[in-house]
């Protein structure tokens, strides 16, 4: 079965640092790979994905996400964060004969000024 | 651009009350899906329709139903409400398939007095 760990539940970065967001999943074929984003009081809006090709993602507000198949790990990245990344963080997986994805428990970020 | 509405944004409701959760798309999209997002919890899958009529239970589909009898509308039904369903209540839809986008409304937050 497949399952989806995001380590940390909450995040703190100081506006302008880099930032990297944890996500393991556990699949026994080739995954696909989501990291969502939810803004207070919104819905979750998708920031990339991957499914084959090249491992090195780039998504939508200058995040990327690299896929690493011997670690099992899909992290998040960002060179430098604005006060606006404030939010939730969803990493999510799917299969292909499967239209249900199975998301992770998120991890929020806080942003000092 | 895709569009998910839910029918309310915050909705209060009294224990055993029968209450109904609205989502259209505006996509044409064939899947559709209802979770419930607790703090701590994620996202958690409640049904999932991927034509009109059709349903499949997802993780926790205790407590609800759904219906849909057109395309772009998919109904969440609490039949008698409990204190324990008071969630935040997310809706999306996706083109059929694993890899797909799921394009999620803004959800409705629910709290059952």
């Amino acid at each position: 079965a497949q399952s989806v760990t995001q380590p940390d539940i909450h995040i703190t970065v100081s506006e302008g640092a880099s930032l990297e967001l944890r996500c393991n999943y556990s699949y026994g074929a080739t995954p696909y790979l989501f990291w969502y984003v939810q803004s207070p009081g919104q819905g979750l809006q998708l920031l990339l994905k991957y499914f084959s090709g090249d491992t090195l993602v780039q998504g939508i507000k200058g995040f990327e996400a690299e896929f690493k198949r011997s670690q099992s790990s899909f992290n998040l990245r960002k060179p430098s964060v604005h006060w606006s990344d404030a939010a939730e963080y969803f990493c999510a997986v799917g299969a292909l004969r499967d239209d249900k994805i199975i998301f992770g428990k998120g991890t929020r970020l806080h942003i000092l000024p | 651009d895709v569009k998910v509405t839910q029918s309310s944004r915050y909705l209060v409701k009294r224990t055993g009350e029968k209450v109904f959760l609205e989502c259209v798309q505006d996509m044409d999209h064939e899947n559709m899906f209802w979770y419930r997002q607790d703090p701590g919890l994620g996202l958690r899958l409640i049904y999932f329709s991927y034509d009109v009529k059709m349903k499949e239970k997802g993780d926790i589909p205790e407590g609800y139903s759904v219906s849909r009898e057109k395309k772009e509308r998919f109904s969440l039904i609490l039949e008698s409400a409990s204190t324990n369903q008071t969630s935040m209540y997310l809706c999306a839809s996706a083109e059929p398939g694993g890899r797909e986008t799921q394009y999620f409304g803004p959800g409705t937050r629910l709290l059952v007095l």
